[in-house]
């Protein structure tokens, strides 16, 4: 399954809520989609998982939704640490994949 | 807290094999869950490489599965990446993550709740 992200980019300031997209290429049956949170020189953190389920210590300014194809990840109230790389993952179908990623940067 | 720390050689030389070892600690690996290899390239993204199970049993990429090696040592409470014959497009940083899940049974690669820091391969001769 290959996972699309759009925009490849975005310039938001402060303050302002953003909305990532992740498309999948097949339709997931279930939720079976996790969101993570790079940093420059750092690992990958998980956000969310099934969707929309937060994982443990992730602020709940952070959201997600969507089922079949289409999926997006709700960043409300950006605080200056919230600029970083996005990715989205799906676990439906073995191998698991990712999409390339949303870069959030700062205005 | 779960920590993961990968260790290994960060060059290797194209044709051999890439060997990394990830020590777990804060959590016993013998617990049961799945424990992963995932390497990220600026031309491939990001890649699962493959799972292994506290019982020993492994899922690995398809791309990957006739090059690749994963073992889970409980006694040490770490789990290892062997892959063979690597090239230049092996190059990338590899990190080893805990696997999450919700419930009893669920895939190898399932979403990835703990991540170690990442080591970074380089592969030249």
């Amino acid at each position: 399954i290959v996972m699309s992200q759009s925009p490849g980019t975005l310039s938001l300031s402060p303050g302002e809520t953003v909305t990532l997209s992740c498309r999948a290429s097949q339709r997931l049956s279930g939720s079976d989609l996790a969101w993570y949170q790079q940093k420059p020189g750092q690992a990958p953190r998980l956000l969310m998982f099934s969707a929309s389920r937060r994982a443990t210590g992730v602020p709940d300014r952070f959201s997600g939704s969507g089922s079949g194809t289409d999926f997006s990840l709700t960043i409300s109230r950006l605080e200056p640490e919230d600029f970083a790389v996005y990715f989205c993952q799906q676990y439906l179908t073995s191998p698991g994949t990712f999409g390339q990623g949303t870069k959030l940067d700062s205005k | 807290q779960v920590q993961l720390q990968e260790s290994g050689p960060g060059l290797v030389r194209p044709s051999e094999t890439l060997s990394l070892t990830c020590a777990v600690s804060g959590y016993s690996i013998s617990r049961s869950h799945y424990w992963a290899w995932i390497r990220q390239s600026p031309g491939k993204g990001l890649e699962w490489i493959g799972s292994v199970f506290s019982s020993g049993s492994t899922s690995y990429n398809p791309s990957l599965k006739s090059r690749v090696t994963i073992l889970v040592d409980t006694s040490m409470n770490q789990f290892s990446l062997r892959l063979t014959s690597v090239t230049a497009s092996d190059m990338a940083m590899y990190y080893c993550a805990r696997v999450g899940a919700l419930t009893a049974y669920y895939p190898a690669d399932n979403w990835f709740d703990f991540w170690g820091q990442g080591i970074l391969v380089t592969v030249s001769s």
